[in-house]
């Protein structure tokens, strides 16, 4: 199966920081990737597929971009309901494998 | 809108089985591959099985091959995870998702969840 290794496991951040996330994949797997927020409680939410791609209704501050093994997320701008555990999915082939997750906590 | 809504979790012994349930609404749910992720507690989410939009196909993770299964009536729209021999690290929440059609599309929509505890 394929490995993805994700990093920072946790941040902290200010409102207004910019930070960013990166998941590495174990080979290739092209821009066959997403990423998930998962707020406390709550089911996960897709922000980002095929690497770089926004959802609707996400907002602008949330960006992808990384192809082939190397992936990051990052997100502009920090606001309070940001705070959350982001997670990528590798969607390459099965079994998909999600990464082990960064927590976000504002200061 | 498109809603999942899962069912049948519980607490359980140890080597028993259960049956979740995931009840789609809102999309044809016939042209969607569907999928089980589950999520220990406290802990990163795992995917755990998919099934093809007309049941051809399905794909398990090697974690629970042998012991759960995975199924759909279309004609229901109902995405079922047939959970047997289920052990201690079963316990979490599992969510059924949407798989987008397209390549990459990744998981669009996500039911609720519903905690299964294995517990003796």
């Amino acid at each position: 199966a394929i490995q993805m290794t994700q990093s920072p496991s946790s941040l902290s951040a200010s409102v207004g920081d910019s930070v960013t996330i990166s998941c590495r994949a174990s080979q290739d797997i092209r821009k066959d990737f997403g990423w998930y927020q998962q707020k406390p409680g709550k089911a996960p939410k897709l922000l980002i597929h095929a690497a770089s791609t926004l959802e609707s209704g996400v907002p602008s501050r949330f960006s992808g971009s990384g192809s082939g093994t190397d992936f990051t997320l990052t997100i502009n701008n920090v606001q309070p309901e940001d705070v959350a555990v982001y997670y990528c999915l590798q969607d390459y082939y099965y079994p998909w494998t999600f990464g082990q997750g960064t927590k976000i906590e504002i200061k | 809108q498109v809603h999942l809504v899962e069912s049948g979790g519980g607490v359980v012994q140890p080597g028993r089985s259960l049956r979740l349930s995931c009840a789609a609404s809102g999309f044809t749910f016939g042209d969607y591959y569907m999928h089980w992720v589950r999520q220990p507690p406290g802990k990163g989410l795992e995917w755990v099985a998919v099934m093809s939009h007309d049941g051809s196909l399905e794909y398990k993770a090697d974690s629970v091959k042998g012991r759960l299964s995975i199924y759909r009536d279309n004609s229901e729209k109902k995405l079922y995870l047939q959970m047997d021999s289920l052990k201690f690290d079963d316990t979490g929440v599992y969510f059924c998702a949407r798989g987008v059609p397209t390549s990459a599309g990744g998981l669009d929509y996500w039911g609720q969840g519903i905690l299964v505890t294995v517990s003796s």
